[in-house]
Formats: C-alpha cells, sequence, structure tokens
C-alpha cells in the first residue's frame, strides 16, 4: 500500500512570495490532515478534511493561508504572502473513516524556507 | 499553553537495556493517545496508542502505561535497539474532535 505522498520535498522562497504544497493521501482514506511543524516543536494542526469539506480549521492563519480537497482526494496548502515564521516543515496526514482506526498517518513533509 | 508536555528533551540510553519515554497532559479531554517515532527528513510514524480507559497496550517491543490520575503517560522500549534511535512524539486527540495534539518530542539515542 503506498504512503502518503507530497510534493515539493523542499522549498525556498522569498518573503511576500506565495506557495503550494501537494498532498495525495493513502487510497481509501476520507479524512486528511495537514499540520506545520516548526524546528523545535510538535506538529500542529492546520486544517482538517473530511472527504472534500472542512471539519476543522480553526487554528489556521486564513488571512495567508488556505487549503482545498476538490475531489476527496488529493490536497493543496497554499500561503500568500508568506512571512519568515512561515518557515517549517508542511506534514500531510490521512487516515480512515471517522470510526476507523484512529491512527494517522503522515507523508514526507515539505521543508519550506521562507527568506 | 503547552497540553502536552514531553520535558526530557534528550534521552541516551545503552542497547539492550529498557528506554522509558514519559509524557504529561493537563486535558482532561482526551480520550486517546499516541505514540509517534521521526527519523530525520521522513514524517512521524506510528508505533502505538492507548485509550483512556485502558491503563496499559503492548506491541511486541513497545508498551504504553497510563496514569489518569496523574495525567501522565510512558512508553517503555524492551530491549531497546540501534534502530530505535529517533525523536518521539506523544501525541493526544481530543474527544469529539479529531486532530491531534503533539508535545515538542524527545531525541532518544541508543548506544552501543
Amino acid at each position: 500500500e503506498a504512503g502518503v505522498a507530497q510534493s515539493p520535498r523542499y522549498k525556498i522562497i522569498e518573503k511576500r512570495q506565495s506557495v503550494a504544497f501537494w498532498c495525495n493521501p493513502i487510497s481509501g482514506h476520507a479524512t486528511l490532515y495537514w499540520y506545520q511543524q516548526i524546528l523545535g516543536q510538535g506538529p500542529k494542526l492546520l486544517i482538517q478534511f473530511q472527504n472534500n469539506g472542512v471539519v476543522d480549521d480553526s487554528q489556521l492563519p486564513k488571512d495567508r493561508f488556505s487549503a482545498e480537497r476538490l475531489k476527496g482526494v488529493d490536497s493543496t496548502l497554499k500561503i500568500q504572502p508568506a512571512k519568515l515564521e512561515d518557515s517549517a516543515v508542511y506534514l500531510c496526514a490521512s487516515r480512515t473513516t471517522p470510526f476507523g482506526l484512529i491512527a494517522q498517518y503522515f507523508g514526507p513533509g515539505t521543508r519550506l524556507t521562507v527568506l | 499553553d503547552q497540553q502536552v508536555k514531553q520535558n526530557s528533551p534528550s534521552l541516551s540510553v545503552q542497547e539492550g537495556r529498557i528506554s522509558i519515554l514519559n509524557c504529561d497532559y493537563t486535558n482532561s479531554m482526551f480520550d486517546y493517545f499516541l505514540w509517534y517515532k521521526k527519523y530525520p527528513a521522513e514524517g512521524p510514524t506510528f508505533l502505538i496508542s492507548i485509550s483512556s480507559i485502558k491503563d496499559k497496550n503492548e506491541d511486541g517491543r513497545f508498551t504504553v502505561f497510563l496514569n489518569k490520575s496523574a495525567k501522565h503517560l510512558s512508553l517503555h522500549i524492551v530491549p531497546s535497539q540501534p534502530g530505535d534511535s529517533a525523536v518521539y512524539f506523544c501525541a493526544a486527540r481530543q474527544g469529539g474532535a479529531d486532530g491531534l495534539t503533539f508535545g515538542k518530542g524527545t531525541h532518544l539515542i541508543i548506544q552501543p
């Protein structure tokens, strides 16, 4: 079974530029999450999708961050404009149905550096 | 306000001995606790979980213990192997919500 795929793996941009990350979850996983991991910290939830609907985006900085999951499979996370403090690893995770096993499975992440 | 705390940034253990990683939490609404292992440049890998209604769960070399009254859980690895060297994250899920709250992690180093 293929794991969670993410691209790109690394991205370097200047502040005020925009950037987008892509995630393809494990096949059949209805729930998808985006986490932000700043150096020295644990991952922090940004947004959760159930199929193509948003379940929780309470910690997403909506003035600059947006995310979508149009067909209930792949997802993109966008930052526009980026700030220095957005430098982090952005992790995508997926899980089976809400009533399935609780473990979330993570992709390798995208390391973003904002200069 | 850190709801999940891992107070030891690093831990060094000799190969073959027991590794004990600790985690404290403050939120009584957490209903599941999970442990993840992370190697550099990789995403976290799920290890083991425990429901808040249990006090122990075991899977091979890994055992998680939960003390609800103390709001404390621990991960025991026996015996420790060189491949166990990684950062270990404690995570918790609040009942009714699904996103995980993570601690800052503990870097486990297994020495030969």
